[in-house]
């Protein structure tokens, strides 16, 4: 069963860009979070979506959106881009059930010069 | 809210000695706990959960957990590292009914030969 993957792997942008972001969960799972990870915070939780909904949402402003496709592939995008949003994007899928195991894609890493 | 404190950021251990990587929580709800790790330029992968039950769990890699509800706590526990040991590892909490993780600041256990 293949993981889950998440393109590109590395990206770099310059400030006031917008960037978009890919997921694909492993087949049959219905539920995608993404997160973002930094040395400074950690990792903060972004969005969950299930069934191409927006079940759940962190602390982050309106820049990050995301949306969720009919075969459960997702896709986050950040607009106008800042320094601060240099980071290592982490999704996760799993089937949607609440404890149950979250399996993790190796993330993009994003630098925004 | 949730709160997730990992009580030693860096645990420098030697091969084939025990460790223990402290976790506590805070939630006025019953929580979900999990332990993942981190190896470099990886996502995360899954060591053990407690849901319910038994408060020991044991994990992959040889690793386990005691729940401690009293204590609110999570600790991680194995009784004899190797080298490959070496990596970043997280504590999390979830609601019950939902899918977001929130993580502690993390812990990098480095084992010396």
């Amino acid at each position: 069963k293949a993981g889950v993957t998440q393109t590109p792997r590395y990206l770099i942008k310059t400030r006031g860009q917008q960037v978009t972001l890919s997921c694909s969960p492993i087949s049959g799972h219905r539920s995608v979070s993404w997160y973002q990870q930094t040395p400074g915070q950690g990792l903060q939780f972004l969005f969950e979506y299930f069934s191409e909904t927006q079940r759940n949402k962190g602390n982050f402003p309106g820049r990050f959106s995301g949306r969720q496709f009919s075969n459960s592939r997702s896709e986050m995008n950040v607009s106008t881009l800042e320094l601060g949003d240099s980071a290592l994007y982490l999704c996760a899928s799993n089937y949607g059930t609440s404890g149950n195991e979250q399996f993790f894609g190796p993330g993009t890493r994003l630098t925004v010069l | 809210a949730q709160s997730v404190t990992q009580l030693d950021s860096q645990v420098p251990v030697f091969e084939e000695a025990p460790v223990e990587l402290r976790c506590n929580y805070s939630s006025s709800v019953s929580v979900y706990l999990f332990w993942y790790v981190q190896y470099p330029n990886q996502g995360l992968q899954l060591l053990l959960k407690y849901l319910s039950g038994s408060t020991l769990v044991k994990g992959i890699n040889g690793f386990e957990a005691e729940f401690n509800k009293s204590q609110t706590s999570f600790h991680l526990r194995k009784p004899s590292v190797h080298i490959s040991d070496t990596a970043e590892y997280f504590c999390a909490v979830c609601l019950q009914g939902a899918q977001k993780l929130v993580f502690g600041q993390g812990t990098r256990l480095t084992i010396n030969p």
